[in-house]
């Protein structure tokens, strides 16, 4: 199957700063891109659509000033967490779809966020 | 939106067969059905799809039954290492349904 990267893989922050997590397509590449968040012992939870070259779109009760998005290649998507609180400290997972076989999500490793 | 509804939790010895269904009483035409397996601190990772009838590969064999109101998912002689959480997903991917997950079935295998 496709491969799907993240980084950094965890990462711990002071509150009040902003954390970039990138979301890459290894072997192929993806027009659209997908974030969720999971907290422990919960599913996941899809935040929003990334789109290469244009806007994302946020699922409902999803600030989108708070998570920017930015999906400006073909191969990379970022997700930007602003000025971090501790209740923003979850597991992030992006995935992708291939074209041809858009029923199926690849997921990548995840990304663990600590707020203090 | 299909949405699903599977048992919480499972509990299996190894070297059985286990069975999860997952119910989507209003399935979609369009919808397909999608398995995914996760473990701790891991992403999602695709474990079988379909659409009707029986679908089987090298992980996981997949039974729907004709009227697509459910699924199950059949893990053969299920060893330590399939200890994980399954989640059941149904939509169609042109509509951007396909990502709904529900709280998934915690299977845990013992020795």
């Amino acid at each position: 199957g496709a491969v799907v990267s993240q980084h950094p893989s965890r990462v711990i922050c002071k509150s009040g700063t902003s954390v970039k997590i990138e979301c890459r397509s290894l072997d192929f590449q993806a027009t659209t891109m997908f974030w969720y968040r999971q907290f422990p012992k919960q599913s996941l939870m899809l935040m929003a659509t990334s789109n290469e070259g244009s806007k994302a779109t946020y699922e409902q009760g999803v600030e989108k000033d708070k998570f920017l998005i930015n999906h400006a290649s073909l191969t990379l998507s970022t997700l930007t967490v602003t000025s971090a609180h501790p209740e923003d400290s979850s597991f992030y997972i992006c995935s992708t779809k291939i074209a041809g076989a858009e029923e199926t999500q690849y997921f990548g490793p995840g990304t663990r966020l600590l707020v203090l | 939106l299909a949405k699903t509804t599977q048992p919480i939790s499972m509990d299996s010895y190894e070297g059985q067969e286990v069975n999860i269904t997952c119910s989507h009483n209003n399935i979609a035409t369009n919808d397909y059905i999608t398995w995914y397996q996760q473990f701790p601190s891991q992403g999602p990772r695709f474990i079988i799809q379909g659409y009707k009838t029986k679908v089987t590969n090298e992980v996981a064999s997949l039974f729907i039954p004709a009227d697509r109101k459910s699924s199950t998912l059949s893990l053969p002689r299920v060893s330590l290492s399939d200890t994980a959480v399954y989640y059941c997903l149904v939509g169609d991917s042109d509509y951007g349904q396909n990502f709904v997950f529900g709280p998934g079935t915690r299977l845990s295998v013992l020795p």
